[in-house]
C-alpha cells in the first residue's frame, strides 16, 4: 500500500471554527490532491499541488486554502467551517504523468455543527 | 476535461463476468482512460488504464473500441469483494494529471 495517511480521521467542529485536514505521503510523489465525497456528487476536486509551494484550485475550492511547504505534507484549511462542508474528504498522491495512478488515504470524516 | 458516461448501476451474480460499460464520445487522441473502483468506506484504488489497445491486469481487463468512444472493463469472475462504485475517468497530460471523476456506476454482487 502506498504511504500516504490522513489526519484527523474524524473530526465535530461547530460553524465558524478553523478546521486543518493534513494529508501525509512517505512516497515522494510529486502531486497531491485534496477532493471531496458528498451523497449524489460523488468525488470533486479542491485543490491540488504539483510542487512544494505550488498549488491551485480544483472545481469546488471556495471556502478552502491549502498549503504545501514540503514534498511529504500537503494541508487543506477550511478558515471557517460552514454545515455545507460536512463532508468525507479525500487525499490522493501521484508520480504524474498520463499513465500514474493516484493512490488515495483513507479519508477524513469532518462534521460541522 | 472530456466527460464520461456511464449507468448510474448494474447487478451481478458471484462468479460470474461482469461488463462495464462507459462512453467518451469525445475522447481526444492524447487522452488515456483510467478506471477506479472505491469499496464501501474506502477511499479509491486504481483498476486500470489503456490508450488504444486492450489491457489486461491481475484485477480486470479494459476493452476500448476501436474508435476509442467507449470502453469496457471486464471482471471475469465477479466476487462479493468486487461490490464498490467503478468510475472511468479520462486522463491527459495538460491538466496537472488531475482526474475528474464522474458518480460512477455502482456494482452490486449477488450471492
Amino acid at each position: 500500500d502506498a504511504g500516504i495517511t490522513q489526519s484527523p480521521r474524524h473530526k465535530v467542529t461547530e460553524t465558524g471554527t478553523p478546521v486543518t485536514l493534513r494529508c501525509h505521503q512517505t512516497e515522494n510523489h510529486r502531486y497531491m490532491y485534496w477532493y471531496r465525497q458528498d451523497p449524489g456528487h460523488g468525488l470533486r476536486l479542491i485543490h491540488y499541488s504539483y510542487g512544494v509551494k505550488d498549488t491551485d484550485k480544483g472545481e469546488v475550492s471556495d471556502g478552502y486554502s491549502v498549503s504545501r511547504s514540503k514534498t511529504e505534507d500537503f494541508l487543506l484549511t477550511l478558515e471557517s467551517a460552514t454545515s455545507s462542508q460536512t463532508s468525507v474528504y479525500f487525499c490522493a498522491i501521484s508520480e504524474g504523468g498520463n499513465t500514474g495512478e493516484l493512490f488515495f488515504g483513507e479519508g477524513s470524516r469532518l462534521t460541522v455543527l | 476535461d472530456a466527460k464520461t458516461t456511464q449507468p448510474n448501476s448494474m447487478e451481478s451474480n458471484e462468479e460470474e463476468p461482469v461488463h462495464l460499460p462507459c462512453n467518451h464520445s469525445t475522447i481526444s487522441g492524447t487522452d488515456y482512460i483510467h478506471w477506479y473502483r472505491q469499496l464501501p468506506s474506502q477511499g479509491p484504488e486504481y483498476v486500470i488504464h489503456g490508450l488504444t489497445s486492450n489491457v489486461n491486469n491481475r484485477m480486470a481487463s479494459l476493452a476500448i473500441a476501436e474508435d476509442r468512444k467507449s470502453s469496457t472493463l471486464i471482471l471475469h469472475r465477479a466476487t462479493l469483494r468486487d461490490a464498490a462504485v467503478y468510475y472511468c475517468i479520462l486522463r491527459s497530460g495538460g491538466s496537472n494529471y488531475k482526474l475528474t471523476f464522474g458518480k460512477g456506476t455502482l456494482l452490486t454482487v449477488n450471492p
